[in-house]
């Protein structure tokens, strides 16, 4: 079974500040590896989508890298914002996800 | 509606009693998820819906668990005799090339 990693469990960052969230998993042969975003009592919203044949992928201000010989993928925030609290979560597979525990962001303004 | 919707939003159970929680998925999604996601923790894999074809449900925790898709669009998820530590998130997702998650519903089992 897939067994998907991050770290840290939690971070605080001052406002502006550009930071790395890691996820690691065991098992490299994955379809793609997906990135959301979870706020409390919420759902959890996609943020990116890497198939496994890609490397990253972009959107605004997020970056998200995929290494699967490494068996890691990496979000990069830049420019943080307060708005950008909330629990991030990456999954890995295909028809199923396997997700991560998740990083708990605070911005502090 | 433009996304999955989830009812009830909240449901609180008596232990022993059943329970039935619902999720309506995107407008022609082939694909229909069912997630546990426990406080503190990532969502875990339920079972999966094909159309009205359930094609995996090797998550299902335990044979109290049960869920169906008869016309392939509404799922139900049943839990009889509820325990304690079905207390959780009950996570709903339909997908084409991502997967759209619903609010869940959150299950508590006192």
């Amino acid at each position: 079974k897939q067994e998907v990693t991050q770290i840290p469990a939690a971070l605080s960052v001052p406002e502006g500040e550009n930071l790395v969230l890691n996820c690691s998993f065991t098992d490299s042969a994955i379809y793609n590896l997906q990135w959301f975003r979870q706020d409390p009592g919420k759902g959890l919203t996609s943020l990116l989508l890497i198939q496994s044949s890609q490397r990253e992928q972009t959107s605004g201000r997020l970056n998200a890298s995929l290494d699967k010989s490494s068996g890691r993928s990496t979000l990069y925030i830049a420019a943080s914002q307060p708005g950008d609290s909330a629990t991030y979560l990456c999954a890995s597979g295909g028809n199923q996800f396997y997700f991560g525990t998740g990083t708990s962001l605070t911005v502090i303004p | 509606g433009a996304g999955v919707s989830q009812s009830p939003r909240y449901k609180v159970a008596k232990r022993g009693q059943d329970v039935a929680l619902r999720c309506d998925p995107i407008s022609g999604h082939v694909s229909l998820f069912w997630y546990q996601q426990a406080l503190g923790q990532g969502p875990e894999f339920l079972t999966y819906f094909q159309n009205e074809a359930q094609l995996d449900k090797s998550g299902l925790p335990s044979d109290r668990f049960f869920a169906e898709r008869p016309e392939g669009s509404v799922s139900t998820l049943k839990i009889q005799r509820t325990q304690q530590e079905d207390s959780a998130v009950y996570l709903c997702a339909s997908s084409g090339e991502t997967q759209y998650f619903g609010p869940g519903t959150r299950l508590l089992v006192l």
